[in-house]
């Protein structure tokens, strides 16, 4: 079974300041694992995706992810915040070892609430 | 090129009618997703297709719930005899297969049911 986690509702941050939203993962063989962000009124869109490789992983809009086998994670950061980027952010896991369910599991969401 | 697209964008429905929600995937993406969206909470998944292949509904959570998908492109999503608690936003995402790779999904705006 696959699971994620997504310990803190809300982040706030100043802007200017780093940001960094927590996502950790539960899966029986290796992750594949994602970041999307929710404008709202708005669908989901992609930021980043770590299959394979490189623990850093870079996306767009200056975001960049951590994968962190051993504590099972990977934090959403970026070096310097933007009132702009205030937004419900998921983090998503699908079980490299799931066989045929292509179906990943997305975590409850976290507010990012950048402040000016 | 366009995106996923969904309609209609808002639908205000009576408890005990019927709907239909619609999904036009990104050309080319054989893998279509249906997800629930409700207020505070996170991505529900209802049903995957996959090209051909019989689609997974293990996320329906009632059969008044169904969903189709003509010619490998369109979907429906239909809700039979409506009650309050389905008053959702209803998301599409579409992606490529992800027989050949953890492909990322590319969603819609969404449908926002309201039963009254």
């Amino acid at each position: 079974a696959q699971s994620v986690a997504q310990p803190e509702d809300q982040v706030n941050v100043a802007e200017g300041n780093p940001l960094t939203v927590k996502c950790t993962y539960s899966v029986s063989g290796n992750p594949y694992l994602f970041w999307y962000v929710q404008y709202p009124n708005r669908g989901l869109q992609f930021l980043l995706k770590y299959i394979t490789g490189d623990n850093l992983v870079k996306g767009s809009y200056g975001f960049e992810a951590e994968f962190n086998k051993s504590q099972t994670s990977f934090h959403l950061k970026k070096p310097s915040a933007l009132v702009s980027d205030s937004a419900l952010y998921f983090c998503a896991v699908r079980d490299q070892a799931s066989g045929g369910s292509y179906i990943p599991t997305f975590g409850r969401g976290t507010s990012l609430i950048v402040h000016p | 090129g366009a995106g996923v697209s969904q309609s209609p964008s808002n639908k205000v429905t009576e408890k005990g009618k019927d709907v239909e929600l619609r999904c036009d995937p990104i050309s080319g993406h054989t893998a279509l997703y249906w997800y629930r969206q409700s207020l505070g909470q996170g991505l529900e998944f209802l049903i995957y297709f996959q090209g051909n292949s019989a689609p997974d509904k293990s996320g329906l959570p009632s059969d008044r719930f169904s969903a189709e998908r003509t010619g490998g492109s369109v979907s429906t999503l239909t809700i039979q005899r409506t009650q309050q608690e389905d008053s959702a936003v209803y998301l599409c995402a579409s992606s490529l297969s992800w027989d050949r790779g953890p492909y990322e999904q590319y969603f819609g705006p969404g449908t926002r049911l309201t039963v009254t």
